[in-house]
């Protein structure tokens, strides 16, 4: 059962245009959402969060948008830069279970082209 | 300040072998949590470690098994290895849980054959 759905594998953007990212989730219990970065053989590094209490925030190039009604974020990246090139995975938490887990979606390829 | 480390990068084994991946946490850092990626998914979590002792788990089977210790280091631990269990192991330390200032590791790329 997929609570959190990233459902473009990939996406492919021009050098200076925007860059929008979305994910979709399931699971009501959700309360805090983030994004992370990762590039090949390193770790995923924390991009930018958002609370279920706000619907959007931003941090220079980077903003997330988030949806409760819809259970959809997205995360716009403008302007798009070579250097974000990366797999992008957006991840959720809700105190249940036990522990600050993070649940994450299957990631979305992007290539900012030149 | 050190950043997470892991150890080994890679790993071979094969099915039925037991295996213990370590991780060491940046300075500063209580928390410990786990997690497995497959090929072509997302990052899952298995458990965490707060102050050596587990504090929430996934749904992952009791063959995978952890320790925390007093300088906030860990090991996972898999038994009975399946090879489904070929995987990226990842580790993430933080202060506390807090999921911002969480940072991984680079992994663990185990594969059992």
């Amino acid at each position: 059962d997929q609570q959190v759905k990233q459902n473009s594998p990939s996406l492919s953007v021009q050098e200076g245009r925007i860059s929008i990212l979305n994910c979709d989730y399931t699971n009501s219990m959700f309360d805090y959402f983030l994004w992370y970065k990762k590039y090949p053989a390193e770790g995923p590094t924390f991009l930018i969060s958002i609370s279920s209490i706000k619907d959007k925030n931003e941090d220079g190039r980077f903003t997330v948008f988030l949806n409760k009604s819809a259970k959809h974020l997205s995360l716009h990246i403008v302007p798009s830069q070579p250097g974000d090139s990366a797999v992008y995975f957006c991840a959720a938490s809700g105190l249940t279970g036990g522990g600050n887990k993070l649940t994450f979606g299957t990631g979305t390829q992007l290539k900012v082209e030149l | 300040e050190t950043g997470v480390t892991q150890s080994p990068t890679h790993l071979i084994k094969t099915r039925g072998q037991q295996v213990t991946l370590r991780c060491s946490s940046q300075s500063g850092h209580n928390t410990v949590s786990w997690y497995q990626q497959a090929l072509g998914q997302g990052p899952q979590f298995i458990f965490q470690y707060y102050r050596e002792e587990e504090n929430g788990r996934g749904n992952f089977p009791p063959r995978f098994s952890g320790l925390q210790f007093p300088n906030y280091s860990s090991e996972l631990n898999v038994n009975a290895l399946e090879l489904d269990d070929s995987a990226l192991y990842l580790c993430a330390s933080s202060f506390s849980g807090a999921l911002e200032t969480q940072y991984f590791g680079p992994g663990t790329r185990l594969l059992v054959l």
